[in-house]
């Protein structure tokens, strides 16, 4: 597609439950990224994919978030036993293979309630 | 660590109004400086770049000079619009990060008023 394509963009899920998102990244784009965004905070990395590496997952905040990148495409942020904590918009972004100095693009990003 | 520090917002002004909003930064190395826009209900969109020191971004009438001697990478623009209204992040990366992940500053929520 023509831009980085989030889903759902808005999930309400109550306590305990496990949330699934989804990210499609710009077709070409080898570099895939989610950051977190809670209210009147800035922006918090969550785990890095490039290519077929190894997934930076420095900044997953706990053992309940786990992420994954099939076919080095579409990826899964997905968050066990969600804690009221979790709720943020979840962003994703991508970039070309020497993207560092062109920016990345973002979606949306996934508006995430915990109740 | 590495850090980008903005000024709190909100800041309001109106239309046709000069913009300044201060960012300093704070990194081991030589990293790249950058400054995204969010508006309303949309994702964040690169506004400008800079990637050395004493260079300058520039996009849509907005700049941004990177000052090594002051870690700065303040935003202005001459005159702002109503639709200006966004929040605007600042950010740095480093080329030796490996990771190439950004830091970003907290946003500065900008109201331009008719």
């Amino acid at each position: 597609g023509a831009g980085v394509s989030q889903s759902p963009s808005n999930k309400v899920t109550e306590k305990g439950k496990d949330v699934e998102l989804r990210c499609d990244p710009i077709s070409g784009h080898t570099a895939l990224y989610w950051y977190r965004q809670s209210l009147g905070q800035g922006l918090e990395f969550l785990i890095y994919f490039q290519g077929n590496s190894a997934p930076d997952k420095s900044g997953l905040p706990s053992d309940r978030f786990s992420a994954e990148r099939t076919g080095g495409s579409v990826s899964t942020l997905t968050i066990q036993r969600t804690q009221q904590e979790d709720s943020a918009v979840y962003l994703c972004a991508s970039s070309p293979p020497r993207g560092l100095n062109y920016g990345y693009t973002f979606g949306s990003g996934t508006r995430l309630t915990v109740v | 660590g590495d850090s980008v520090t903005q000024m709190e917002g909100p800041v309001t002004l109106s239309e046709e109004a000069f913009l300044t909003i201060n960012c300093t930064y704070t990194a081991t190395g030589y990293p790249s400086l950058f400054w995204y826009v969010q508006y309303p209900g949309e994702g964040l969109q690169l506004l400008l770049k800079a990637t050395k020191a004493d260079d300058k971004g520039s996009n849509k009438g907005f700049e941004a000079t990177y000052r090594k001697e002051t870690t700065s990478f303040h935003l202005e623009k001459g005159s702002v619009q109503v639709s200006d209204s966004a929040v605007y992040f600042c950010a740095l990366t480093l080329p030796t990060s490996g990771t190439y992940k950004y830091i970003f500053g907290t946003g500065t929520r900008l109201k331009v008023l008719a």
